[in-house]
């Protein structure tokens, strides 16, 4: 299986911040990753796909990008709407695996 | 407006057995793959199994593979997860997703899974 190392497991960051996650894959993934929000008691909601396309109806200040085994989610000026768990996940190959999430909160 | 519902959770002993149910509307269900994945409290998400179009062809992770069947419904728009020889590290919020190349692009809002003695 792909193993999908992700960092850091917490940040806190001020409004207005840029913040960035970064995922490393056990072996090269072709930029087949997603992205995924997750807000506290929701269900996860897809951000970002094929490493750096936006999935309809996110917001531009996500971006994603990397190539290889690195791969890495940016948000370009933190809002109070961002706070949540964030995690990466390949489907390059089967099983489809996840990182292990980004607990994002506001300073 | 594409949605997800499950049905199905609650409290199971070690060993007996369950089965989700996941209703879905707003999209041609029968032209997609179909997948449920789980999240143990506090924890990660993990993929549970996928089905595909027709229901021809299933997969699954070494953890529940034998023990958990998925199943779909296409004129119902339903989707199913029968779990088996259920064990305490099967304790997960269950959702059930839409399963694009790209990822899993809708889920439900969740059904909880405890096994407990």
């Amino acid at each position: 299986d792909i193993q999908m190392t992700q960092s850091p497991a917490s940040l806190s960051a001020s409004l207005g911040e840029t913040v960035s996650i970064e995922c490393l894959a056990s072996e090269g993934i072709s930029n087949d990753l997603a992205w995924y929000q997750q807000k506290s008691g929701k269900s996860p909601q897809l951000l970002i796909y094929a490493a750096s396309r936006l999935q309809d109806g996110v917001p531009s200040r996500f971006s994603g990008s990397g190539s290889g085994t690195r791969y890495s989610l940016k948000i370009s000026g933190m809002q109070p709407e961002d706070e949540a768990d964030y995690f990466c996940q390949q489907s390059y190959k089967y099983p489809p695996t996840f990182g292990s999430g980004t607990k994002l909160e506001i300073k | 407006e594409v949605q997800l519902v499950e049905s199905g959770g609650g409290l199971v002993q070690p060993g007996r057995s369950l089965k989700l149910s996941c209703a879905a509307s707003g999209f041609t269900f029968s032209n997609y793959y179909m997948a449920w994945v789980r999240q143990a409290p506090k924890k990660g998400l993990e993929w549970v199994a996928t089905i595909s179009t027709s229901g021809s062809r299933t997969y699954y992770p070494d953890s529940v593979k034998g023990r958990f069947t998925i199943s779909r419904d296409n004129a119902k728009s339903s989707l199913y997860l029968q779990m088996n020889s259920l064990k305490s590290e099967d304790t997960a919020t269950y959702y059930c997703a839409r399963q694009l190349i790209r990822g899993f692009d809708y889920w439900g809002q969740g059904v909880m899974v405890t096994v407990s003695s």
